[in-house]
This record gives C-alpha cells, structure tokens and sequence, in this order.
C-alpha cells in the first residue's frame, strides 16, 4: 500500500517567517495530495489540497507544490502567524479512494 | 463541504464492553472511512464503510473487533468490542463529498478503556 513519509516531526518558526514541510509518497499512482491542520483536540480540517495534474497551488499564504517525478509534495506558509501554530498531516490517495496520512508535523509559531 | 455529526463525542468505559459510535452525514456521500487516532498520532484507517455489503478492513483490523454497518449512504457506526485500555484512543469518522471538496472528518469520539 501507499507510505508517505513527513519532515520534519516538529518546527518551531518566528513569526513572519516561513514554514515548509516536505512528504514523500510510494505509489507513483497516487494522484491527490491533500494537507490537513489539526488543532489541538480539534477535527482534521482540509487546508489545501493538489491532484497530480498541477504542479503547484496557492490559497493566500499557504502553498502546495507537487513534484511527481520525485514523489514528494511541499507544503509552504508564508507570514506566519500565531494561529498557525497546530499539528499539520499530509496525505495521498489514489482515485479518490481511501487516504494514506503522513505521521504529522507539529509547528510551534513563536510570538 | 459535507457536515457531519458523529457521537458520542467522549465515553469512559469498562474493559470486556462495547461502544457503539456513529456517523451521520447531511448529504449523500459516496465513501465513509472510519479511522483511529492514539494520542499524539497520526490517524490510522480502520476500515471503509460499504454501503450495503461488509465493511473493507486494513491490516491489523478485523471484524470481530470492530464491526461496522452502512445501511445507507447518510450513516455508519463502528463498534468497538469486548474493549481493553489498548482501544482507548480517538475514532473519526470520514467522508468523500461529492464535488471538489475532498475529505471532510467528523468531530471524533474520544473513548477511554478502563
């Protein structure tokens, strides 16, 4: 089955600075890429998400890039803020099946 | 999105019973996934709910342990059974909408074993 690998495990960024996290995926027929945050004792909610037909998305200061060659996927947030701070999961799946889940990145946005 | 209502939200149970969890959907939705979230975990997919036949478990999960039902396309339970501390952990229900709107997670259950 699928394996996604995420890194780093945690990162802890100034505010006003960026933050990336990079996952890797297994099954070159994998062809959507969704990234959730988690809060603390919250729902996983649905941030941005890729299919393998785009290279690259932006929703204000959050960012995805996919590269399928090399089987991985970045997230980026830009500016960041306070509110930033949670628990990020990346994920893939193939033909909108089931979802395969990184092991999550915990970002801590320093005031 | 699709909205979900998934309860009960927390329960203290004892070892050797069963809990029963539930998922309601406010739209007809094509896929529902039943995961599982130990503290400070990734979630973990137990099984995929199929509408009108047996449920698709992973690897590590069977049946018997955690027998799920889809009698329509609104609504799932996942029962977990003859239950001990090892179950105590968080379970999230999921679903696929239709539309762009990817996967959209209930509020979860969180389940201690006592």
């Amino acid at each position: 089955g699928e394996n996604v690998e995420q890194h780093p495990s945690t990162l802890s960024v100034q505010e006003g600075d960026s933050a990336v996290i990079k996952c890797t995926y297994s099954d070159s027929a994998s062809n959507y890429f969704p990234w959730y945050k988690q809060e603390l004792g919250k729902r996983p909610q649905l941030i941005i998400d890729i299919r393998s037909n785009v290279g690259e998305k932006k929703d204000q200061r959050i960012a995805v890039t996919l590269n399928k060659t090399a089987k991985h996927f970045s997230l980026h947030i830009t500016e960041t803020q306070p509110e930033d701070s949670a628990v990020y999961f990346c994920a893939a799946s193939m033909n909108d099946y089931k979802l395969s889940f990184g092991a999550g990145t915990t970002v801590t946005v320093r005031a | 999105s699709a909205v979900i209502s998934q309860k009960p939200s927390r329960d203290i149970c004892q070892r050797g019973t069963s809990l029963t969890i539930q998922c309601q959907v406010d739209s007809q939705v094509t896929m529902m996934f039943w995961y599982r979230q130990q503290p400070g975990q990734s979630l973990t997919l137990i099984a995929t709910a199929n509408q009108g036949s047996e449920a698709t478990y992973e690897s590590g999960f069977v049946i018997d342990k955690f027998p799920i039902s889809r009698p329509n396309l609104t609504f799932s339970t996942l029962t977990v059974s003859n239950m001990s501390p090892e179950d105590s952990s968080i379970y999230l229900c999921s679903v696929l909408g239709q539309g762009a709107y990817g996967y959209t997670f209930g509020s979860g259950t969180r389940l201690t074993v006592v």
